[in-house]
C-alpha cells in the first residue's frame, strides 16, 4: 500500500521552543492531509485539514496560530507547534488521501515538552 | 455524548478465541464505515472498511454493520498473538479524502 511518512518519530524539546513535524507521501500525491493528535489511552482527535496550496482548515478549539500548518506541495505538509508547552506532549499522527480514496496514515510523531 | 462510542477496554482473550469488538455512533450522516489497528506507538492501519450496511470479510475479519442500530461490528477469528493491538473504529459521511470520527480504540490482547 501507499507510504506516509513522519518525521520526527520522536522529538524532545524545552518550554517555549518550537517544533517542525514532516508528513510526507512518499508514492502517491495527497492533495489532502489531516493532522491528528492522541492522547495516551484515547482516540485521534482531528486538528485540522491541510489542502495543497492553500490555508488549513482548523477544528473548533484548535489554536491555528499555535499549531502551524503548510501544505507546500502534493507530497508534503508540516505542523509546526510554535511556543511549545508540557500541555503540547502528545503523539501528532497525520494521514494522507490518495486518489483511491483511502486514507494512509504516518507512523505518528511523538513529542515531550520539557 | 460522543458522536461515537467504543468501549476502551483491555480485552484480553486466549489464542483462538473468537474476538468481537463493537462501536456505537449517532450521526446517522455517516456511510462509511472503518476498522484501523494500531500497534504501540505507531499510526494506525486500515483493515476493512465498509459503506452502509452489510457484511465483509477478509481472511480471519469480518466486519459487520447494522445502520438501523448505529452499531457496527469486527470479529477476528482464530486470534493470534500478533494481532494484540489496539483496534480503532473509524467513520465518516463521505469516502475519499474526508475527515473521519474515531472511537477511542479498544486495546486487545491475545494470550498464548
Amino acid at each position: 500500500g501507499a507510504v506516509v511518512s513522519q518525521h520526527p518519530s520522536w522529538v524532545i524539546c524545552k518550554s517555549g521552543t518550537s517544533v517542525k513535524i514532516e508528513c510526507r507521501s512518499l508514492d502517491f500525491q495527497a492533495t489532502t492531509m489531516f493532522w491528528y493528535r492522541q492522547f495516551p489511552k484515547q482516540s485521534l482527535m482531528l486538528m485540522a485539514t491541510s489542502n495543497e496550496g492553500s490555508k488549513a482548515t482548523y477544528e473548533q478549539g484548535v489554536e491555528k496560530d499555535k499549531f502551524l500548518i503548510n501544505h507546500a506541495s502534493l507530497t508534503l505538509s508540516t505542523l509546526t507547534v510554535t511556543s511549545a508547552h508540557p500541555e503540547d506532549s502528545s503523539f501528532y499522527i497525520c494521514s494522507a488521501g490518495a486518489n483511491t480514496g483511502e486514507l494512509f496514515f504516518g507512523e505518528g510523531s511523538r513529542l515531550t515538552v520539557l | 455524548q460522543k458522536e461515537v462510542e467504543q468501549d476502551p477496554g483491555p480485552l484480553s482473550v486466549p489464542e483462538g478465541a473468537i474476538v468481537s469488538l463493537n462501536c456505537t455512533y449517532s450521526n446517522s450522516a455517516f456511510q462509511y464505515f472503518m476498522w484501523y489497528r494500531q500497534y504501540s506507538r505507531k499510526g494506525p492501519e486500515l483493515l476493512m472498511y465498509t459503506y452502509s450496511s452489510g457484511n465483509k470479510e477478509d481472511g480471519r475479519f469480518t466486519a459487520q454493520v447494522d445502520k438501523s442500530s448505529k452499531y457496527i461490528s469486527l470479529f477476528i477469528r482464530d486470534s493470534q498473538p500478533s494481532d494484540s493491538a489496539t483496534y480503532l473504529c473509524a467513520m465518516s459521511e463521505d469516502f475519499g479524502n474526508e475527515k473521519l470520527t474515531f472511537g477511542t480504540g479498544t486495546r486487545l490482547t491475545i494470550i498464548p
